[in-house]
């Protein structure tokens, strides 16, 4: 069973970078794209980008374009979201997600999400 | 970017009801499009995906229908564990986007 393993909680001030790892156990993991989805407390979900692990090929939402970035070790299975220039409203449950092309690109796999506090 | 619009955006139903959730696409999308059910505190789960078909372990009283432009998610007949937040998300162009969410509560 495939499963994708996030990084712990993270606090940071404004202005800061976070970076959250995202490690997919089984050998599948240059097979599916990967999408990195938010949510903010008590609202609903946003789309920030994929990846494909095999390639490393990306892309982004306008919105994000320009403060995120996504990149991958192969060696550890792991993809990486960093974002950068935090502002209060990036406090969110990030998730990773994996995109399967045999059911129209929808995310049948998820991480568990990791919570990003930005405050002062 | 294509805009999901949900209906209702919170409905009270009873065990044993029928619920149906609407979703409507501000430009035609084809059949690309999923539907996710999220508890509080979990990370969503894939219910339906392209527009239609059952995602693998989900019970049969989940159905979706409809392409172009609208879609709908039904649900014959609500079990306790149904009550959470649905949302659709299509996938015929970039950006990716989700509707606003429908959240089902017990009436």
């Amino acid at each position: 069973q495939v499963q994708l393993v996030q990084s712990g909680a993270e606090v940071k001030k404004p202005g800061a970078s976070v970076k959250v790892s995202c490690k997919a156990s089984g050998d599948t993991f240059t097979s599916y794209d990967i999408s990195w989805v938010r949510q903010a407390t008590g609202q609903g979900l946003e789309w920030m980008g994929w990846m494909n692990p095999n390639s490393g090929n990306t892309g982004y939402a306008q919105k994000f374009q320009g403060r995120v970035t996504f990149t991958r070790d192969t060696s550890i299975t792991t993809i990486f979201m960093e974002l950068s220039s935090l502002r209060s409203e990036d406090t969110a449950v990030y998730y990773c997600a994996r995109g399967d092309y045999y059911l129209g690109n929808a995310f049948d796999i998820w991480g568990q999400g990791t919570m990003v506090t930005v405050s002062s | 970017a294509i805009q999901l619009t949900q209906s209702p955006s919170s409905l009270s139903a009873s065990v044993g009801d029928r619920v149906t959730i609407t979703c409507r696409a501000s430009q035609g999308i084809s059949s690309a499009l999923a539907w996710y059910q999220q508890k509080p505190g979990k990370a969503p789960n894939l219910l339906i995906y392209d527009a239609s078909s059952l995602q693998s372990g989900v019970p049969s009283r989940f159905s979706g229908s409809g392409s172009g432009t609208d879609f709908a998610l039904t649900i014959s007949s609500l079990q306790p564990e149904d009550f959470a937040t649905y949302y659709c998300q299509q996938f015929n162009s970039y950006p990716w986007t989700f509707g606003q969410g429908t959240k089902v509560e017990i009436k």
